[in-house]
């Protein structure tokens, strides 16, 4: 059974930065075609996708967030680490990590976390 | 920047039959951008339906289809039911990075 579940700050001042980390279970991030993204969404807003990481340490970004975001995985840990510099009241939104595999993109997704950013 | 547009709002009767679609602002949709459609309902994270623009995910009802359709990505949602009222977001591949729709709300009445 795969599950995924994000875990970082509720709540952090503009210009921080974040860390988030998905923590998983059910599979491995070193086996052929696994991957894994995050995805955020803005309260009543649409989805948006962030970043990927497979599980050969490719890494793919957001072309707009890009210089703000970095990816990482711990395969020991069953971990992957977002974080986002400059944080903005704009990017309050719900974080969620998801579990890909070659074309079966996002079909295991966890809870979210809904990261606030204010002063 | 990449926008991926969708209808904002649909409105289908129990039993019918209703088509999303998803339109690239870089043109025309094809097979290459591996299309993918999500379902969301509020409070939930999304659920996969459907990968590279017509293959369902294991769980994913009969009655949902995914196609090409003049240039666009398209769900169809046939004998709709009323747990099928929710958000619908389609995913497109970009050459390395991937971005999502606007979103449609689907509205079963």
């Amino acid at each position: 059974q795969i599950t995924l579940k994000e875990s970082g700050p509720t709540l952090v001042k503009p210009t921080q930065t974040l860390t988030l980390t998905c923590t998983f279970s059910g599979f491995s991030l070193s086996t052929r075609g696994v991957g894994v993204d995050w995805i955020r969404q803005p309260p009543g807003k649409a989805l948006e996708w962030l970043a990927l990481i497979y599980w050969d340490d490719n890494k793919r970004y957001s072309p707009s967030l890009r210089s703000r975001l970095t990816i990482t995985k711990d395969t020991s840990k069953n971990q992957v680490v977002l974080t986002m510099t400059n944080m903005d009241p704009l990017d309050t939104a719900t974080y969620f990590c998801a579990y890909s595999k070659m074309a079966t993109l996002l079909n295991y997704w966890g809870q979210g976390a809904l990261v606030t950013v204010s002063s | 920047q990449t926008v991926v547009t969708q209808e904002p709002s649909l409105t289908v009767s129990p039993g019918g039959t209703v088509t999303l679609t998803c339109a690239s602002s870089t043109g025309a949709v094809t097979s290459g951008y591996y299309p993918n459609w999500f379902q969301q309902k509020p409070g939930q994270a999304p659920r996969a339906l459907i990968y590279s623009t017509s293959y369902k995910h294991s769980g994913t009802p009969a009655r949902f289809s995914g196609s090409l359709l003049g240039g666009k990505a398209a769900l169809t949602l046939s004998d709709v039911q009323p747990e099928d009222e929710a958000e619908y977001y389609c995913l497109l591949y970009y050459g390395g990075s991937y971005v999502f729709g606007t979103g449609t709300k689907v509205t079963v009445l």
